[in-house]
C-alpha cells in the first residue's frame, strides 16, 4: 500500500523558515518524480514544486522560486521542502504527491497533507 | 502555459441526476493527457480518470471520462451522495502540467 505521510507543518510568522518532511513507503521511491502541491483555504490547488528522481532535475513554481527548496534523500524515501522568507499567502495545506517516472504525469498517490499557517 | 477552464463553477443536482462537467483547454491537450480528481471536504484529491477516458481502479463505473484535443468531459451517470463534492481536471500532456480551477457539484 502506498503511502505519504507529511510531517513539520506549523504556525510561523512572516519572514520565519520551515521545513517540511514526507516519508514515503509502498513504491520504488527512487523511480518516481516527486511534487509538492498546496491548497490555501476554500482555494484551488496550487503546484508548488517537483525533483525527478535523482535530484537532476528541479521546479518551483514562481510564487515560491528563490524561496523555497525541494530536495530528496532516496535511501531515506523522504522528500523535503525547505520554505524560507514565508508571507501570509503561503498559508496553505501542504501536499506531497507521488509523481511518474516522468516529470509530467498524473498524480495517483496524495499524501493527506500538513497545514502551514504564516501570521504575526 | 496550457491553461484549462472548468465549467460550470458549480453545478446544482438532485441525487440520481446526471452530472456533465467540461474541462476546456488554452490549446491541444498532446496525447489525451488529461486526468480527473475528486476531492472530498478535509481530504486529498483523489485521481478518478486518466488518459481522458480510463477509470482507476476501484472507482465505480458511474464515472467516464470523454474528449479530445481542447475538449473534455467527466460525466457521472446517477449522482449519489457522496458525488456532491468538487473536481478538478488535470492536464500532463506538456509542462508545465496544470489544473483547472474545479467544479463543485452540489445538492439542488
Amino acid at each position: 500500500e502506498v503511502q505519504l505521510v507529511e510531517s513539520g507543518g506549523g504556525v510561523v510568522q512572516p519572514g520565519r523558515s520551515l521545513r517540511l518532511s514526507c516519508v514515503a513507503s509502498g513504491f520504488t521511491f527512487d523511480d518516481h518524480a516527486m511534487h509538492w502541491f498546496r491548497q490555501a483555504p476554500g482555494k484551488g490547488l496550487e503546484w508548488v514544486s517537483r525533483i525527478n528522481w535523482n535530484s537532476g532535475r528541479i521546479d518551483y513554481a514562481d510564487s515560491v522560486r528563490g524561496r523555497f527548496t525541494v530536495s530528496r534523500d532516496n535511501a531515506k524515501n523522504s522528500l523535503y521542502l525547505q520554505m524560507n522568507s514565508l508571507r501570509e499567502d503561503d498559508t496553505a495545506l501542504y501536499y506531497c504527491v507521488k509523481g511518474g517516472v516522468a516529470l509530467v504525469s498524473f498524480f495517483d498517490y496524495w499524501g493527506q497533507g500538513t497545514l502551514v499557517i504564516v501570521s504575526s | 502555459e496550457i491553461v484549462l477552464t472548468q465549467s460550470p463553477g458549480t453545478l446544482s443536482l438532485s441525487p440520481g441526476e446526471r452530472a456533465t462537467l467540461s474541462c476546456r483547454a488554452s490549446q491541444s491537450v498532446s496525447g489525451s493527457n488529461l486526468a480527473w480528481y475528486q476531492q472530498k471536504p478535509g481530504q486529498a484529491p483523489r485521481l478518478l480518470i486518466y488518459g481522458a477516458s480510463t477509470r482507476v481502479t476501484g472507482i465505480p463505473d458511474r464515472f467516464s471520462g470523454s474528449g479530445s484535443g481542447t475538449d473534455f468531459t467527466l460525466t457521472i451517470s446517477r449522482l449519489e451522495p457522496e458525488d456532491f463534492v468538487v473536481y478538478y481536471c488535470q492536464q500532463y500532456g506538456s509542462s508545465p502540467q496544470t489544473f483547472g480551477q474545479g467544479t463543485e457539484v452540489e445538492i439542488k
